[in-house]
């Protein structure tokens, strides 16, 4: 049973196109966040959300934009991507502000 | 905000020594510390965590200690074997309006020679 699952693992995409990840966690947990991990491995918080409302949002771009149509699920679409938007993005969950799982992450390559 | 620092960046053991990993905050309002271990190809999973009202917790191998006074904190792992190798991360967290925002340290790797 996979407890945060993320799609897809692997994208592959032009600079200018928009994509979206998707993110589903089964753990009935009421918190569910997205983070960054650049090439250097370091993971930063983008956003948080907590029973379908937005808690967290961190200077990110506004191409960036999160939608969670649920508590279950929190996807992450991106507008006009550029090369430096190039990294891993983990989606987690946790219930409460502790105990974060975290998912297997997608790997986001702009060309 | 919290700013968290972590050493050694890089670090090599025999198989069977001990590893020992050290943070340091910034924000005496974090009240909770994570550490996570992240396997290549993985997203990272929380070994061991700590709340500020306590000074030392242990799980089997591993241990983490936590001085409030000084903002740092410590992974400890005896009998190290070569599956703990990975890359370990620190984190902090607070609640209030950073409900839940864990600020991670930059990770060390852990390389365990058997």
């Amino acid at each position: 049973d996979t407890a945060v699952s993320q799609t897809p693992k692997y994208l592959v995409t032009q600079m200018g196109n928009d994509k979206s990840i998707k993110c589903e966690q089964n753990l009935g947990h009421d918190t569910m966040y997205w983070y960054k991990q650049d090439s250097k491995k370091f993971l930063k918080i983008m956003f948080s959300y907590n029973n379908k409302e937005l808690i967290i949002n961190e200077t990110v771009p506004n191409r960036f934009s999160p939608k969670s149509p649920d508590k279950a699920h929190l996807n992450l679409h991106i507008n006009s991507l550029e090369l430096g938007d190039s990294a891993v993005y983990f989606c987690a969950s946790s219930q409460g502000a502790t105990n974060a799982f975290f998912g297997q992450g997608t790997r986001l390559t702009v060309v | 905000g919290e700013n968290v620092e972590q050493h050694p960046s890089t670090l090599s053991v025999q198989e069977g020594d001990s590893a020992v990993i050290k943070c340091t905050y910034s924000d005496s309002a974090s009240n909770y510390f994570p550490w996570y271990k992240q396997e290549l190809g993985k997203g990272p999973q929380l070994i061991i965590d700590i709340r500020s009202n306590v000074g030392e917790k242990k799980d089997q191998r591993i241990a983490v200690t936590l001085n409030k006074t000084a903002k740092h904190f410590s992974l400890h792992i005896t009998e190290t074997q070569p599956e703990d190798s990975a890359v370990y991360f620190c984190a902090a967290s607070q609640g209030g309006t950073s409900y839940g925002k864990l600020t991670f340290g930059q990770g060390t790797i852990l390389t365990v020679h058997p």
